[in-house]
């Protein structure tokens, strides 16, 4: 069955350090996979996507994600975390000639000052 | 323009009322979607149209009634909804196979 985990449902960071988000996917096929970011009572916002090519993929807001094969992970990274970076973040896979992407749980960030 | 537009931003209903969500796009993508998002929760797929023709339907209660009057417009008519149904809801809209799509800012809904 297709399924979106994110391990991590809190994470605290401190502003300047770096983040990792971890995202693990179970799907049959080369996944389209992403990550949206929702600030309180907002909508989803595309941070950034891969759908094939180099496995290193940049995204907005300084976000970088690697998608590794071996392991079904697509991690999420930032080298230095601002305090707006606090927010929802959700992983996401798009299932090929459905129109349906299943997401992951969530993992709330919170930036200590 | 990546914007999708959802109006209003917040409303709140009687069990007895009629009321609508409008969502609207111009990034040319032919399909679009309505998700409901209770408190910390992902969002959850209600309908999907593809090319202004109703593709999905995830078992949606009737007093939920999705429209697309065109390529640009979706709407979703409430009618004798439940308390339950307060939630956030999101329209998004993507190109046809599964690019990635694009989420308006949601309605707030509370029913009273």
């Amino acid at each position: 069955a297709q399924s979106v985990t994110q391990p991590d449902i809190h994470i605290t960071v401190s502003e300047g350090a770096s983040l990792e988000l971890r995202c693990n996917y179970s799907y049959g096929a080369t996944p389209y996979l992403f990550w949206y970011v929702q600030s309180p009572g907002q909508g989803l916002q595309l941070l950034l996507k891969y759908f094939s090519g180099d496995t290193l993929v940049q995204g907005i807001k300084g976000f970088e994600a690697e998608f590794k094969r071996s392991q079904s992970s697509f991690n999420l990274r930032k080298p230095s975390v601002h305090w707006s970076d606090a927010a929802e973040y959700f992983c996401a896979v798009g299932i090929s000639g459905t129109y349906k992407y299943i997401f992951g749980t969530g993992t709330r960030l919170k930036v200590l000052a | 323009d990546t914007e999708v537009t959802q109006t209003p931003k917040h409303l709140v209903m009687g069990m007895t009322n009629k009321k609508s969500l409008k969502c609207e796009q111009h990034m040319g993508h032919r399909a679009m979607y309505w998700y409901k998002q209770k408190a910390k929760k992902p969002p959850e797929l209600m309908f999907v149209y593809s090319y202004e023709k109703l593709s999905i339907n995830e078992s949606v209660p009737s007093r939920f009634s999705p429209e697309c009057p065109n390529s640009s417009l979706l709407n979703l008519h409430l009618h004798a909804l439940q308390p339950e149904d307060s939630a956030l809801y999101l329209c998004a809209s993507s190109h046809v196979g599964n690019t990635e799509a694009f989420f308006g800012q949601g309605t707030r809904l509370t029913v009273v």
